[in-house]
């Protein structure tokens, strides 16, 4: 158990909804990370943030959004559903704001009908 | 071509053999990860490395900053090392991933 958690563990909706996934970092960790793991495309860096910044972005499609609430739990918003989008969604968690050591939770499938 | 670049895609192996996994990349780099990915999906995270080597239980893990290349080395491979390995590199707080190995380890 790597201290990380996520909800829910699986989700299924139609093309065109809108969903949110919701993950809760490591206790003291800043920094949460989410990942999306397609079969097509592998693992692909989505966003970061810190201490309730965004940190950093890689391809994160404008349909999705992300944000850490003070809490540093945080949630991944993903609108307009396409079928390609289903997929499993990861967050992980670590200590610093630089790349460290990551913990990651157990994923959320998403699957678009 | 992919900025990181994991070889083989596919390893069997018998039980007891020692196991290298290769990662080569191409773009400037402050961390490398290797990561394993179980068939259940959940993801540990094994090493991060930014130079030299480090060694967990079985587990050896080495870096070539100069060459870009680092290896993951499994020494008394066993059953329950099956899944996949993944290698990742932290790139201007980016993360690229390889499209993984497969490792499967017959008893």
């Amino acid at each position: 158990d790597s201290g990380v958690t996520q909800t829910p563990k699986h989700l299924i909706t139609a093309t065109g909804q809108r969903v949110t996934l919701r993950c809760s970092p490591r206790s003291g960790d800043l920094s949460v990370y989410w990942y999306q793991q397609s079969l097509d495309q592998g693992l692909q860096f989505l966003i970061q943030y810190y201490n309730g910044e965004e940190r950093a972005k890689g391809n994160i499609l404008e349909r999705f959004s992300a944000q850490q609430f003070p809490d540093l739990h945080s949630e991944l918003n993903l609108s307009s559903l396409e079928l390609g989008d289903s997929a499993l969604y990861f967050c992980a968690s670590s200590v610093w704001r630089e790349g460290r050591e990551q913990f990651f939770g157990p994923g959320t499938r998403l699957t678009v009908l | 071509k992919n900025e990181v670049e994991q070889s083989p895609q596919n390893l069997t192996a018998q039980e007891g053999e020692f196991i290298t996994i290769n990662c080569s990349y191409s773009v400037g780099i402050s961390a490398l990860h290797w990561l394993q990915q179980h068939p259940g999906g959940g993801i540990v995270s094994l090493f991060m490395l930014s130079s030299g080597k480090k060694k967990h239980g079985r587990l050896i893990a080495t870096i070539n900053i100069q060459e870009k290349h680092s290896s993951l080395h499994i020494t008394a491979s066993h059953p329950r090392d099956s899944a996949v390995y993944i290698c990742a590199v932290n790139n201007n707080n980016d993360m690229r991933f390889g499209a993984g190995t497969r490792l499967t380890v017959k008893p």
